[in-house]
């Protein structure tokens, strides 16, 4: 157990809807990343932020955003559902910029 | 742009065999290299990581890895392998400067036989 929880652990939906998925991260850590993890894509890195700003982005979509709150906790929101965003959808935690990251078990989205 | 390249998809070896997962990055500088390892149905798991001295470097469940500078190179290796090793293994880059950006490499799975 890594000690970052992600919510829900599935989610199954239709195209053009919107979905928020919820990451809290270890206790201490500041360091909040987004990873998308698809069987033609691979694993890539959609966003970070640290002690609730905007730190880095990747690939991640217009249709997608991000945020952190005031206890750390992080939400991703994907709007505009495609059938290709149907993907593994991994949080992972740091203390600060470069340190370990630790992942949590993913969200399981299933865009039908 | 950093990347990682994972030249083997897919690798096979009996149990108690030796294994090497091989990992080449691209990347301007001395960048800070890991491995994880992923179960089916799991999330990912740190195995090592390399960001400065030694260049071998010990990770957990028995890993190790060399980071080869001239050769751009981190691969993984475990002198024997267990039935439980069988994952999928990724190596990942991140940039040593500016802001932190991982990039990850398509993946080994694993797979071992009795």
């Amino acid at each position: 157990d890594s000690g970052v929880t992600q919510t829900p652990k599935h989610l199954i939906t239709a195209t053009g809807q919107r979905v928020t998925l919820r990451c809290s991260p270890r206790s201490g850590d500041l360091s909040v990343y987004w990873y998308q993890q698809s069987l033609d894509q691979g694993l890539q890195f959609l966003i970070q932020y640290y002690n609730g700003e905007e730190r880095a982005k990747g690939n991640i979509l217009e249709r997608f955003s991000a945020q952190q709150f005031p206890d750390l906790h992080s939400e991703l929101n994907l709007s505009s559902l495609e059938l290709g965003d149907s993907a593994l959808y991994f949080c992972a935690s740091s203390v600060g910029f470069k340190d370990t990251q630790y992942f949590g078990p993913g969200t399981r989205l299933t865009v039908l | 742009a950093q990347s990682v390249t994972q030249p083997d998809i897919h690798i096979t070896v009996s149990e108690g065999a030796s294994l090497e997962l091989r990992c080449n990055y691209s990347y301007g500088a001395t960048p800070y290299l890991f491995w994880y390892v992923q179960s089916p149905g799991q999330g990912l798991q740190l195995l090592l990581k390399y960001f400065s001295g030694d260049t071998l470097v010990q990770g957990i469940k028995g890993f190790e890895a060399e980071f080869k500078r001239s050769q751009s190179s981190f691969n993984l290796r475990k002198p024997s392998v267990h039935w439980s090793d069988a994952a999928e293994y990724f190596c990942a880059v991140m940039n040593s400067g500016g802001y932190q950006k991982v990039t990850f490499g398509t993946g080994t799975k694993l797979q071992v036989i009795p």
